[in-house]
């Protein structure tokens, strides 16, 4: 069974730092693109950032560009966001989710298998 | 900046068929955009209903249907049920690891 289950949230002061996890099990991990969403309080989703199998290449949205780096661990299992000079507006729930980007020989392009997300606040 | 317009709510009667859209601020949705669909009841993760303009992804009834109408991505629920109350949202992958998502539409089934 897929599990992907987030770690790290918390209350954290503007300009603060944080570092989230995402623990995977259940799939071949390394083989997949992982990415981040978040979902601020009473609000859509906004996409956040994604990292491709090997970690080579790494995408973020306008948002939160020079701030957050997004990083994987494929001996752990691991996917991670490093959020640095954090600000109000960042306050969301952050999911990790896997990025299919095939269906056998089939170029697919889906987000599947989420997990439950972690709370991230950013006050004072 | 690219925005994706969806109706902010819509209501439908139970048994009822009901069909959301996904505008694309700078142009036309096409299935080049891999059009995805997202469930979300409150408190839950997010769940993959759609992906590829019309694809169901697993364990998804086939009341569910996505489908490219006129310039737009469509969601389409076809017999509505109580449980179909939540919020969808839409999602295109625009290119070069970059995705944007729907404002998502609250649906009520009453």
């Amino acid at each position: 069974e897929v599990q992907l289950v987030e770690s790290g949230g918390g209350l954290v002061q503007p300009g603060g730092s944080l570092r989230l996890s995402c623990a995977a099990s259940g799939f071949t991990f390394n083989t997949y693109w992982m990415t981040w969403v978040r979902q601020a309080p009473g609000k859509g989703l906004e996409w956040v950032a994604d990292i491709r199998e090997d970690g080579g290449e790494k995408f973020y949205a306008d948002s939160v560009t020079g701030r957050f780096t997004i990083s994987r661990d494929n001996v752990k299992n691991s996917l991670y966001l490093q959020m640095n000079s954090l600000r109000a507006e960042d306050t969301a729930v952050y999911y990790c989710a896997i990025w299919v980007r095939f269906s056998g020989d089939i170029r697919s392009e889906s987000f599947q298998h989420w997990g439950q997300g972690t709370l991230v606040a950013v006050s004072a | 900046q690219t925005v994706l317009t969806q109706e902010p709510s819509f209501s439908v009667s139970p048994g009822g068929t009901v069909t959301l859209t996904c505008g694309l601020s700078s142009g036309s949705v096409s299935g080049g955009y891999f059009p995805n669909w997202y469930q979300q009841t409150p408190g839950q993760a997010p769940r993959t209903l759609i992906y590829d303009t019309s694809t169901r992804s697993s364990g998804v009834p086939d009341r569910f249907s996505g489908s490219i109408l006129g310039n737009k991505a469509a969601l389409t629920i076809t017999g509505a049920q109580a449980d179909d109350e939540s919020d969808y949202y839409c999602a295109l992958y625009m290119g070069r690891g970059l995705w944007v998502f729907g404002g998502g539409t609250k649906l009520t089934v009453l």
